[in-house]
């Protein structure tokens, strides 16, 4: 699986859009980008993937570039809630999840 | 739907004891791991199950068994405690994807917190 490459930690004003970068410039064509959160002292939580196009839940917004060597996460109107450490993973399929050191999003009041 | 549901939610070990940390899921997911989190650190895979009957090793497997006896349960025996091991253990599970890839969208349970004295 690709390596990929977050920044350890953000802050975000509230009802702001929290913008979540992550480089994966080795990632190869096969491969989806996964990101999880991780609220303080809970499990993790899926909130989006994809391969190549942009995709969008009721979480979250992922941005893929073109040539995929890179995406943003983006939460659009954050809250207190949505801090929690996010994590970027590039997964083909059929191989476990491994988690890096993610990024510590901290929403302000 | 309960999702991951794990047992005991708390334990304390002396070193040397052995003891079985219980993960069900009701999703009727073929896939589960298991993970461990350290104080102030990530996770780390300890092993993994693509379905009833197959199991594998995952980055930090030493000092745990696991068996996969059906789709709903998947327990991590620890075989001996060691301090080392005192952690946070996360079970996951997750269905297949479109394509058939697995994991898909993982979902945790709340997690074991052990104490090994």
């Amino acid at each position: 699986d690709a390596k990929t490459t977050q920044p350890t930690s953000m802050d975000c004003a509230e009802g702001r859009a929290a913008n979540l970068p992550c480089n994966h410039s080795t990632i190869s064509g096969n491969e989806y980008v996964y990101w999880y959160r991780q609220i303080h002292s809970q499990g993790p939580q899926y909130i989006i993937h994809g391969l190549k196009n942009n995709e969008t839940n009721e979480m979250a917004s992922l941005i893929i570039t073109e040539d995929r060597k890179s995406s943003t996460l983006i939460l659009p109107h954050a809250t207190l809630r949505d801090t929690a450490v996010y994590y970027c993973i590039a997964l083909i399929g059929n191989t476990p999840l491994v988690f890096g050191k993610g990024t510590r999003l901290s929403v302000i009041a | 739907n309960a999702g991951v549901t794990q047992t005991p939610k708390f334990q304390v070990l002396k070193t040397g004891q052995s003891m079985t940390l219980q993960c069900a899921q009701d999703m009727n997911h073929e896939y589960m791991s298991w993970y461990r989190q350290d104080p102030g650190m990530g996770l780390r895979l300890i092993h993994y199950s693509v379905g009833a009957g197959i199991t594998d090793q995952g980055e930090v497997p030493n000092g745990y068994n696991v068996s996969r006896s059906t789709t709903e349960d998947f327990p991590l025996r620890l075989l001996s405690a060691a301090p080392s091991q005192t952690s946070v253990y996360f079970c996951a599970s997750s269905s297949h994807g479109p394509l058939r890839q697995v994991p898909y969208e993982q979902y945790f349970g709340p997690g074991t917190r052990l104490t090994v004295t």
